[in-house]
């Protein structure tokens, strides 16, 4: 089975333009998540799509926004990028995250999109 | 909140020595705890979980047992190789049944010589 896909892997933008991220959950996995990684905050979520429906959402601007499609694939969009938006943006699948009431479901990430903003 | 405290990196050891990262959270409830590895320019890959107490997680001859009574959930290997080396992330998941967030530690960087 293939594993969760994010495009693109690279991306070089200037401060002030807006960037979408893409991310393929591992096929029958509705959940998708967002986290962000840098050196000095390290891992922090961002949001959680389930059945096209964001359900979480960490503590992030409104320039942070995401969505997820029919068929479980999610976009995140940053807009008015900042220097300090300049991270690795993971993407993690699971089969449903607690949506069956199964509190033991795995997150499963993806190689994750390298954004530097100049 | 809940939350996961790890050993500060980085850890350097020489092959086949014994490996232990420490890990201790703070949950309330029953959260999973997870184990995921970072090779460099990648993601992160699962390496291993346990779901409830003295569950015992293990792969790839890793392993780390879920203890309640101490909140820790400690990842050892008998004898590490040079290919071990990357960053190590302890992790809870913060979950309901309407989703929710892993909480992950700051990561222990290893490095493994020849």
């Amino acid at each position: 089975k293939a594993g969760v896909t994010q495009t693109p892997r690279y991306l070089i933008k200037t401060r002030g333009q807006q960037v979408t991220l893409s991310c393929s959950p591992i096929s029958g996995h509705r959940s998708v998540s967002w986290y962000q990684q840098t050196p000095g905050q390290g891992l922090q979520f961002l949001f959680e799509y389930f059945s096209e429906t964001q359900r979480n959402k960490g503590n992030f601007p409104g320039r942070f926004s995401g969505r997820q499609f029919s068929n479980s694939r999610s976009e995140m969009n940053v807009s008015t990028l900042e220097l300090g938006d300049s991270a690795l943006y993971l993407c993690a699948s699971s089969l449903e995250w607690g949506g069956s009431g199964d509190s033991t479901d795995t997150q499963y990430f993806g190689p994750g999109t390298r954004l530097t903003v100049l | 909140g809940n939350s996961v405290t790890q050993m500060e990196g980085p850890v350097t050891l020489s092959e086949e020595a014994f490996l232990t990262i420490n890990c201790t959270y703070t949950a309330t409830g029953y959260p999973s705890l997870f184990w995921y590895v970072q090779y460099p320019g990648e993601g992160l890959q699962l390496l291993l979980k346990a779901t409830k107490a003295d569950d015992k997680g293990s792969n790839k001859g890793f392993e780390a047992t879920y203890r309640k009574e101490t909140t820790s959930f400690h990842l050892e290997k008998g004898s590490v190789q040079v290919s071990d080396s990357a960053v190590y992330f302890c992790a809870l998941s913060d979950l309901n049944n309407q989703g929710g967030k892993l909480i992950f530690g700051q990561g222990t960087e290893l490095s493994v010589k020849p």
